[in-house]
């Protein structure tokens, strides 16, 4: 069964604490991309990777860090740089990370700063 | 820069009415245009997506959405609503790479 899944879904953290994010996807594709989701504002893009071993920031990557050691894999850090890090954090992939390409979102993961 | 404006913030409908949300994008050039659906705390679902050729296109679920270059619109329209349609919907545009979303509507459903 082909899909992105993200664990945890529930994470709680403590301010200065560095918290990791999971995103694996089995659809073979080659462009990820984690975003952020605050009420009323949509989504807003972190980080994307079109590739193993390369990534770009997106509009508000700081505070955040990623890896694309594997191509099935690209965990998020919100690390306690991030000034406000409760959010609603969404990983998504595509099949080559173009224009035309539909992306493909995972349920989620619910981060909450104690 | 471009971006994305969904004026309707909330709305509400009855089951079996029909249903329009709005969706306007500043861009010079016709960008990739695309409608996603998000149940509470959950991802999101394409819907459907416009690249070009006919103006009205079908999704899944029995959503239409249409490509009106002259208003830079593509609304999401479907006939007869049903509660499971109850979600927040997302308009979507992407050009050269760089995908904005809009702020997303959420429906309301009444029996």
């Amino acid at each position: 069964d082909g899909g992105i899944t993200q664990s945890p879904k529930y994470l709680f953290r403590k301010e200065g604490q560095n918290v990791t994010l999971s995103c694996e996807q089995n659809l073979n594709h080659d462009a990820m991309y984690w975003y952020r989701q605050d009420p009323g504002q949509g989504l807003r893009l972190i980080y994307y990777s079109q590739i193993v071993n390369d990534f770009q920031k997106g509009d508000i990557a700081e505070g955040y860090s990623v890896s694309r050691e594997k191509k099935e894999s690209f965990p998020l850090t919100v690390t306690s740089a991030q000034k406000n890090p409760t959010a609603f954090y969404l990983c998504a992939s595509s099949i080559y990370g173009t224009s035309t390409d539909t992306q493909y979102f995972g349920p989620g993961t619910r981060l909450t700063v104690l | 820069a471009q971006s994305v404006t969904q004026p309707d913030i909330h709305i509400t409908v009855s089951e079996g009415a029909s249903l329009e949300l709005r969706c306007n994008y500043s861009y010079g050039a016709t960008p990739y245009l695309f409608w996603y659906v998000q149940s509470p705390g959950q991802g999101l679902q394409l819907l459907l997506k416009y690249f070009s050729g006919d103006t009205l296109v079908q999704g899944i679920k029995g959503f239409e959405a249409e490509f009106k270059r002259s208003q830079s619109s593509f609304n999401l329209r479907k006939p007869s609503v049903h509660w499971s349609d109850a979600a927040e919907y997302f308009c979507a545009v992407n050009n050269n790479n760089d995908m904005r979303f809009g702020a997303g509507t959420r429906l309301t459903v009444k029996p």
